[in-house]
């Protein structure tokens, strides 16, 4: 399985852009990278995912560079709703029988006033 | 639905008890999984559906957890002989297609299990 390292937590204030970095230095050629948030007393809820280069959505973009071995979740102008763990997943390339979700510990993001 | 319904939303279980945690996935969902959070950690995989068929099942810690998805919608997550170590959320997720990088799952809100 892929493993994937990134900071326990992370503070910011109102207004800012929140980068949080993930390595998984031994991702396989056909795993996708997938980030999750998570608020207290919920399940985890899928952000954003890419393979290569960037990827932008309406939450976040997803930055990768060419060796795939580290990615970069970016949040642009953090709100106090933002507070939540934040999870870096890749697959673990198994075919046919569905996947392994591997979430580790994630990044607690805290947003201040 | 809307979205994946987990019953019960809380459980309190004296240890030895049996209990039983439902999901309902969203409608037409082909694939259901459920995993185990602890307390400050990231979920774990338990186990995986497609349609009725259980094609993994590798995370289930012992032959105390049995699931089950007999029709291939709702699906029951059944401990038996609860022990303290059981106490965790209990997450259930679907999506809409099966097979490999297919990583937009819809999780519930989960079953918070805590065994006295």
């Amino acid at each position: 399985l892929a493993k994937t390292t990134q900071p326990i937590s992370m503070d910011s204030y109102e207004g800012q852009e929140v980068n949080i970095t993930c390595s998984h230095n031994n991702i396989a050629t056909n795993d996708y990278i997938t980030w999750y948030q998570q608020f207290p007393s919920q399940g985890p809820r899928f952000i954003i995912q890419g393979y290569k280069t960037k990827v932008t959505n309406e939450v976040a973009s997803l930055f990768i560079p060419a060796d795939r071995k580290s990615s970069t979740l970016s949040l642009p102008r953090v709100s106090l709703s933002d507070t939540a763990v934040y999870y870096c997943l890749v697959g673990d390339g198994v075919t046919g029988g569905g996947n392994k979700l591997t979430f580790g510990t994630g990044t607690q993001l805290k947003v201040e006033l | 639905g809307a979205g994946v319904s987990q019953s019960p939303r809380y459980k309190v279980a004296k240890r030895g008890q049996d209990v039983a945690l439902r999901c309902d996935p969203i409608s037409g969902h082909v694939s259901l999984f459920w995993y185990q959070q602890a307390l400050g950690q990231g979920p774990e995989f338990l186990t995986y559906f497609q349609n009725e068929a259980q094609l993994d099942k590798s995370g289930l810690p012992s032959d105390r957890f049995f699931a089950e998805r007999p029709e291939g919608s709702v699906s029951t997550l059944k401990i038996q002989r609860t022990q303290q170590e059981d106490s965790a959320v209990y997450l259930c997720a679907s999506s809409s297609v099966p097979g490999p990088n297919n990583y937009g799952y819809t999780f519930g809100s989960g079953t918070r299990l805590t065994v006295v």
